[in-house]
């Protein structure tokens, strides 16, 4: 089946710690998006790529880091320098970016500050 | 600014009708989705809406109207699993989806 992976579900960590998000596709979409999702609030894009190799921040980027290595691949490092990580944090995929195409999502990553 | 107004919560019984508005302002437009998000889930593709009317897909419908920059989603026959947030995302003339808070859909038995 086609879809869109997240790892972990539910992730902790210490203060001061890097920690990487892991998403993979299958769906052969050119593009994909890291956002956020805090209560109350709707999503906040913070990386998305359009094709392998390139990136583009958001409306958060700071704190965060990407790399799109593979087609497949767009894993999300939230970093040290982010003040207040916790969050729900989503990825997608569309066909391409540049059109008005459905975002197809994984199932979240839950990441708390311990 | 660029922003989406949709309620933050409604309640509704169950095999009622609902209906959760959305009003935006965007630099241009190139589109209007809704997205349904269990909690702690994923958000799913629900319609799509370019051009103005109604959208028509089961249970649920959508419409659309650009010169009030206004859309609403309709939900018939309510059922209990319909209890979830629904998420009005609007496609700008970057081609950037912008986001609402979502409303918070309650079904009463």
């Amino acid at each position: 089946d086609g879809g869109i992976t997240q790892s972990p579900k539910y992730l902790f960590r210490k203060e001061g710690q890097n920690v990487t998000l892991s998403c993979e596709q299958n769906l052969n979409h050119d593009a994909m998006y890291w956002y956020r999702q805090d209560p109350g609030q709707g999503l906040r894009l913070i990386y998305y790529s359009q094709i392998v190799n390139d990136f583009q921040k958001g409306d958060i980027a700071e704190g965060y880091s990407v790399s799109r290595e593979k087609k497949e691949s767009f894993p999300l490092t939230v970093t040290s320098a982010q003040k207040n990580p916790t969050a729900f944090y989503l990825c997608a995929s569309s066909i391409v970016a540049g059109a008005a195409t459905e975002a197809f999502f994984g199932q979240g990553t839950r990441l708390t500050v311990v | 600014g660029q922003n989406i107004d949709q309620p933050t919560e409604m309640t509704a019984t169950e095999g009622a009708i609902v209906q959760i508005n959305c009003t935006y302002q965007t630099s241009g437009f190139n589109g209007l989705f809704w997205y349904q998000q269990h909690a702690g889930e994923a958000p799913t593709f629900l319609s799509y809406n370019v051009l103005d009317g109604l959208e028509e897909k089961g249970r649920f419908s959508s419409f659309l109207s650009r010169s009030k920059g206004y859309s609403y989603l309709l939900l018939k026959e309510l059922q209990m699993k319909d209890s979830a947030s629904y998420l009005c995302a609007v496609t700008n003339s970057n081609y950037q989806l912008i986001w609402g808070a979502g409303t918070k859909l309650i079904i009463k038995p």
